[in-house]
């Protein structure tokens, strides 16, 4: 499958716990975009990543949260100490280079905080 | 005024038909434009991308930018039941990010 591959699929955490998130990019691919979607709104983007550099986190919130592009491996997004404002449905999106290449998204990873 | 702003909707029009979906942005600097078409649960599948003013055409699907009045629009012809989704309208700000619509949704009536 030559896609971005998103993993899991459906993610069911409990307040409290710690949730990772995985996106492993389109082969050929060097660029990482995460992006959330709340229920009922628009998708908002959170950070943007290179293989060990995170471009641009100004979507991030402050707290919780973090990411990251390994040199080997997926990346990885980060929630810590989940919420019930974090169940969402994330989206990962990869690209060949920066700039305005067009993004491809993954099928994305449905959270939910019980 | 949002960064990017679209009609909500819901767009109905008849099977057959030509759609016609429209986008203002408000950063004049913006470089890349993007229609993303998200049917319910799914995720974003990537429709057009057009850089320069005109018309971009690919089978039923036109882009149109005007960077003048920071207008993008997508029309859809001979709209079928399968074109019903709600489509998002993206622009990239050269910084790689990409800011959305808040998505108009279009249903094509059989």
């Amino acid at each position: 499958n030559a896609g971005v591959m998103q993993n899991p699929r459906h993610l069911v955490r409990r307040r409290g716990q710690e949730a990772r998130l995985r996106c492993s990019p389109m082969k050929g691919h060097s660029h990482v975009y995460w992006y959330r979607q709340l229920p009922e709104e628009g998708l908002k983007f959170m950070v943007y990543l290179q293989k060990e550099n995170i471009i641009d986190e100004s979507g991030m919130p402050k707290e919780r949260f973090s990411a990251e592009f390994p040199k080997e491996g997926p990346s990885i997004l980060r929630i810590q100490q989940v919420v019930r404002g974090d169940s969402a449905a994330y989206f990962c999106a990869s690209s060949p280079s920066g700039a305005d290449q067009p993004q491809h998204f993954g099928d994305g990873t449905r959270l939910s905080i019980l | 005024q949002k960064e990017v702003e679209q009609n909500s909707g819901p767009l109905s029009v008849p099977e057959g038909a030509i759609a016609s979906l429209n986008c203002t942005y408000s950063d004049r600097v913006s470089q890349s434009f993007f229609w993303y078409r998200q049917y319910s649960g799914k995720s974003p599948e990537l429709i057009m991308s057009i850089y320069s003013n005109g018309d971009k055409e690919d089978g039923r699907f036109t882009a149109q930018l005007n960077k003048a009045s920071q207008y993008v629009s997508l029309l859809i012809r001979d709209s079928q039941p399968s074109d019903s989704a709600t489509y998002l309208c993206a622009v990239n700000n050269q910084g790689g990010k990409l800011i959305f619509g808040q998505g108009t949704e279009l249903s094509v009536k059989p």
